[in-house]
């Protein structure tokens, strides 16, 4: 089974700290991405990646930056975190370009910025 | 752009009945894949059921089925036999083959023994 490890379950950080979320996927995938999940919003896209290098706005990248410099980790930046990035963030990964097989997801860090 | 609404917040259900899960998109293609994932306690997403939009046929997995309404533009999920271990959030989620997964609001499942 494909897995996507999410290096923290919890993390809590204080306002205008630069905060990394690394996520690392052991099956050869290409494609990797970041959702944010909130109550009431489901989850939402903020970057995705398609090659190593390779860096794509998803629908809310404001305030967040990624970097990709190896094929199986993805890192989703706060440059200076604050209140309203408290929120859960899940990585996710997919061998095909298209969604046609759905992505697999890991645990979720669970950010709180104070 | 892909939308896609989940209009039930919170289900509930007694154990061993059947229940059904709300889903409705929106789409201008005609080449697109629809999905249910679970995320219980754990918070590990997993997959539940699949659906290709241009197969007229429901998919099913074991006790998971799906109503594919397409002209309605509805995707609902029947989960039968509800079990104690079926209590999770539930997303509705689908995008073209070229796009990225678009997900609904979520619905929270309580199964009452």
């Amino acid at each position: 089974d494909v897995k996507v490890t999410q290096s923290s379950r919890y993390l809590v950080k204080r306002t205008g700290e630069k905060v990394f979320l690394e996520c690392v996927q052991d099956m050869d995938h290409e494609n990797m991405f970041w959702y944010r999940q909130d109550p009431g919003l489901g989850l939402r896209l903020i970057y995705f990646s398609y090659d190593v290098k390779m860096k794509e706005k998803g629908d809310i990248p404001e305030g967040y930056s990624v970097s990709r410099e190896k094929k199986e980790r993805f890192s989703l930046i706060l440059e200076s975190a604050s209140t309203n990035q408290t929120s859960m963030y899940l990585c996710a990964s997919s061998l095909v370009r298209g969604i046609n097989y759905g992505y697999t997801f890991g645990s979720g860090t669970r950010l709180t910025v104070v | 752009a892909q939308t896609v609404t989940q209009s039930q917040p919170e289900m509930s259900v007694q154990e061993a009945e059947t229940v059904t899960l709300s889903c409705t998109y929106d789409t201008s293609e005609s080449d697109y894949y629809l999905f249910w994932y679970k995320q219980p306690p754990s918070r590990q997403m997993i997959l539940v059921i699949r659906q290709e939009a241009y197969k007229q046929q429901n998919a099913t997995e074991n006790r998971f089925s799906v109503n594919f309404q397409k002209a309605a533009k509805s995707f609902s999920l029947k989960i039968s036999d509800s079990q104690l271990g079926d209590a999770a959030m539930y997303f509705c989620a689908g995008g073209t083959s070229g796009s990225r997964l678009t997900f609904g609001e979520g619905t929270q499942l309580t199964v009452n023994p």
